[in-house]
């Protein structure tokens, strides 16, 4: 079946714009997550929802951020005013939420951002 | 705070050569423990996880990561790598109340010489 996919896969947006990035989970996933990898780093977490509802977002770095979820599979990231420190590769993943805490993440291919 | 060491930044081995990348987290309860992959190119993939039971866990492509908990330690070995192994490897865990975040570690970058 098909995997998370996400869109664009490149976006390059001027400082001060806007952007929107989009994941497609999984069918039937419950659980999605959203990541920000810097270059040469790790993915650093950003927040998490279960169906439609945001439980962490412990992760984002600052209220220019914003994601959603409304219908419970599609999801938004959303940055306002893009600063060039929001340059990054941003993952999507999404999981099974089974009945304990074993949760395999599968990823997308990511959205690489570039703000100039 | 949860956090994962990786201490090898970038690895060069020739083909069958033997690995072992090195993991440590800092986290006091239970966890789950994973090593993902990210080939040149491609999105993260997982290799192998690590919940409970043998701490002797196998993946895909002949890996292998053993869990030892007195050394809060993950580490993953591969007897015979090759060229095809080349990729980033990341170390991973789940952990505490925060079981739906995963914590990754900065990576290791392996190169296999052919």
């Amino acid at each position: 079946g098909a995997g998370v996919s996400q869109s664009p896969r490149y976006k390059v947006a001027k400082r001060g714009q806007d952007v929107a990035l989009r994941c497609d989970p999984i069918s039937g996933h419950v659980s999605l997550f959203w990541y920000q990898q810097a270059l040469g780093q790790g993915p650093e977490f950003l927040t998490y929802f279960q169906n439609e509802a945001q439980l962490d977002k412990s992760g984002l770095p600052s209220d220019r951020f914003f994601a959603e979820r409304p219908e419970g599979s599609v999801s938004t990231l959303k940055i306002q005013r893009t600063q060039q420190e929001d340059s990054a590769v941003y993952l999507c993943a999404s999981s099974l939420l089974g009945r304990d805490r074993h949760r395999e993440q599968y990823f997308g291919p990511g959205t690489r951002l570039t703000v100039t | 705070a949860q956090s994962v060491s990786q201490h090898n930044h970038h690895v060069i081995l020739s083909e069958a050569a033997s690995l072992e990348l090195g993991c440590n987290y800092s986290y006091g309860g239970t966890v789950n423990l994973f090593w993902y992959v990210q080939y040149p190119g491609q999105h993260l993939q997982l290799l192998l996880k690590y919940f409970s039971g043998d701490p002797l866990v196998k993946g895909i492509k002949g890996f292998e990561a053993e869990f030892i908990k007195s050394k809060f330690s993950f580490n993953l070995r591969k007897p015979s790598v090759q060229w095809s192994d080349t990729a980033e490897y990341f170390c991973a865990v789940n952990a505490g109340s925060s079981a739906s975040k995963i914590i990754f570690g900065s990576g290791t970058r392996l190169s296999i010489r052919p």
